[in-house]
């Protein structure tokens, strides 16, 4: 089955500690983003890559990192996390080298910072 | 820049009744148009798109058209079903972008009552 997973589903963490959400597509696609949900402003991009070693900044990059060093994964680090940074985080994936292909994305991970 | 307006929720309808959620953007070039849904829990779908202007985008008895004029994307069901709530998101991507990027409005909460 075409999917992207994300683990954990729902995490609850300290200021300051180092986390990292994984993701993992299984359908050979070249790019994967990572997006973040707040009420009222809808999905911001935070990271996005084209292919295996490029990444690049998305609109809200600030606090965080990622890392694409196979095609399937594109893990998000959260170095030192603070309370702003709670959200509910979505990884996606599509094929790249076309604006009207359809994104996948996966079921979400809620992250709270206390 | 580029950016998606879509109306505020929550829309609440009785079962049956017919949907109109509208979605204005404002973006250079040509971009495609998106409808993701959000079901309670669940990660984005994408249920519709439009990739250039008069195109019609139509699945599981939605429909929007792709108004350049009028800069829309309307979404529109004759009969709403309990099991269309969800979250709505219009969304695009520019025309001949190298990124992908989807771009969001906030979202329009659907709750249709039996």
């Amino acid at each position: 089955e075409a999917q992207v997973t994300q683990n954990p589903r729902y995490l609850i963490t300290v200021t300051g500690k180092k986390l990292t959400v994984t993701c993992s597509q299984n359908m050979n696609h070249e790019y994967m983003s990572w997006y973040r949900q707040d009420p009222g402003l809808g999905l911001r991009q935070i990271y996005y890559s084209m292919n295996v070693e490029v990444t690049d900044k998305g609109d809200v990059p600030e606090g965080y990192k990622v890392s694409r060093k196979e095609k399937r994964n594109f893990p998000l680090i959260l170095e030192s996390p603070s309370p702003n940074q709670t959200s509910l985080y979505f990884c996606a994936s599509s094929f790249s080298g076309g604006s009207s292909y359809e994104q996948y994305f996966g079921p979400g991970t809620r992250l709270t910072v206390t | 820049g580029d950016s998606v307006t879509q109306m505020e929720g929550p829309v609440t309808l009785s079962e049956e009744a017919f949907l109109t959620i509208n979605c204005t953007y404002t973006a250079t070039g040509y971009p495609s148009l998106f409808w993701y849904v959000q079901y309670p829990g669940e990660g984005l779908q994408l249920l519709l798109k439009a990739t250039k202007a008069d195109d019609k985008g139509s699945n599981k008895g939605f429909e929007a058209t792709y108004r350049k004029e009028t800069t829309s994307f309307h979404l529109e069901k004759g009969s709403v079903q309990v099991s269309d709530s969800a979250v709505y998101f219009c969304a695009l991507t520019r025309g001949g972008g190298a990124t992908n990027k989807l771009i969001f409005g906030t979202g329009t909460l659907l709750a249709v009552q039996p």
